[in-house]
This record gives structure tokens, sequence and C-alpha cells, in this order.
């Protein structure tokens, strides 16, 4: 079956760094999304990964084990405005369909 | 450039009610999309569309027709609304279907009655 797993919540401190882990299930596979999605608002891109490894654009990286079906988000230096869910997406062979995950709650607090 | 536009941003209906979201994209891109979002659920694909002219179903399509005329235009139309298609909204497009991420409009809060 085709399925995505993260946590619902999670709550860090302003100026720290938090890891947001995702598993995926696909039937195959082309390619990783992060999207980040204030309340109230539409999802935004984030970053994009389909080869193993790491890919850093300013304070977000995206880590990738095609091997695991595993990704993570790393944000580092928390901001307030970084409250917000972020969502796992995986993209599957020939790239029609997008399976996203439920998301995951993010709280900054000072 | 406006992006992904939809229209209503919000709207109530009756059970029974037919309605037709609206989506257009002035980016030329190839692929649209159509979610709904439930609290608990995350999106999911209703339809989708790789070009003028070709539409294909996604997860949850029962309920719900699409076509795709033109490419920028891609409306989704509710037939008989029920209750269960209380929901929000969301189209989406993209340059091409691989590597390239979606941009996705303001979302429709639908709710029925």
């Amino acid at each position: 079956g085709q399925n995505i797993d993260q946590p619902t919540e999670m709550t860090a401190t302003e100026g720290a760094i938090v890891q947001i882990n995702c598993t995926y299930q696909t039937s195959g596979f082309n390619g990783l999304f992060w999207y980040q999605q204030h309340a109230g608002e539409a999802p935004t891109f984030l970053s994009y990964n389909v080869l193993d490894g790491l890919e850093e654009k300013g304070r977000f990286s995206s880590f990738l084990s095609r091997s695991k079906g595993y990704s993570y988000l790393l944000l580092k230096e928390l901001q307030m405005k970084d409250s917000a869910s972020y969502l796992c997406a995986a993209r599957n062979t020939g790239g029609f369909k997008t399976i996203f995950g439920a998301g995951t709650r993010l709280f900054v607090k000072a | 450039n406006a992006g992904v536009t939809q229209t209503p941003k919000f709207q109530v209906l009756k059970t029974g009610q037919s309605m037709t979201l609206q989506c257009a994209q002035d980016m030329n891109h190839e692929y649209m999309s159509w979610y709904r979002q439930d609290p608990g659920m995350g999106l999911r694909l209703i339809h989708y569309s790789v070009g003028a002219g070709i539409t294909d179903q996604g997860e949850v399509p029962n309920g719900y027709n699409v076509s795709r005329s033109t490419t920028e235009d891609f409306p989704l139309r509710l037939l008989s609304a029920a209750p269960s298609q209380t929901s929000v909204y969301f189209c989406a497009s993209s340059l091409r279907t691989s590597g390239q991420p979606q941009h996705f409009g303001d979302g429709t809060r639908l709710s029925i009655l």
C-alpha cells in the first residue's frame, strides 16, 4: 500500500534545532517533497530530494534515504514564524500522483 | 504574476446542490491537480491533469468531475453535494510531473449542510 507517517506534533524553543522525521511507502518513487503550511493558508514548497543525501537551503535542510524509505527535515535557528505544519509528500513513478502525510504541527516557544 | 487562483474562497451549500470550484494558473504549467484537506488526514488527491484534454482520477474521485479544456483552467465540479464533502479544497499546478514542486492556490473552504 501507499502510506506516509510523520509525527503529529512537535514543540521546540526559539533558536534551537528541530528534526521532523518522515517514513514513506509508495508504488514506485519519484521524489520526496517538504511543504510548509501556516494555519489557514496554502502549502508552500520548502525542499525536494530524489537522490540519497542531504539538501541544504538556508536554515532548512532535508535528508533522504531511499533504501530505508526515510526522510527528515531539519530546521535550524528556529524563529517564532516557523510555527506551522510541515507536510511530507512522496511522488510516485511517472510523477502523476503525490501522496501527502497528515503533517507535523510545530510549535516554537520563546 | 498571479500564480494559482481559486474561486470562491468560501462557499456554503445545501445537500444535493451542485457547484463548480474554479482554478486558473498563469504559469503555463502542464500539470494541475485538486486536493481536499481534512483534519488529521492530510491532502488527498481528487483528480489531476497532465495537459489540456487529459484528466485522470486520484485517491478520492467519487462525487467529483473535472475537465481541462485549456492549459490555464481546471475546474472541479461537485455533482450532488453531500455533508462528507465538507472540506478545504486546494488546486495546485507544476511545470512538469517530475522534480517540480506544486504551487497551491489559497483554497476554497466548502461547507455542505
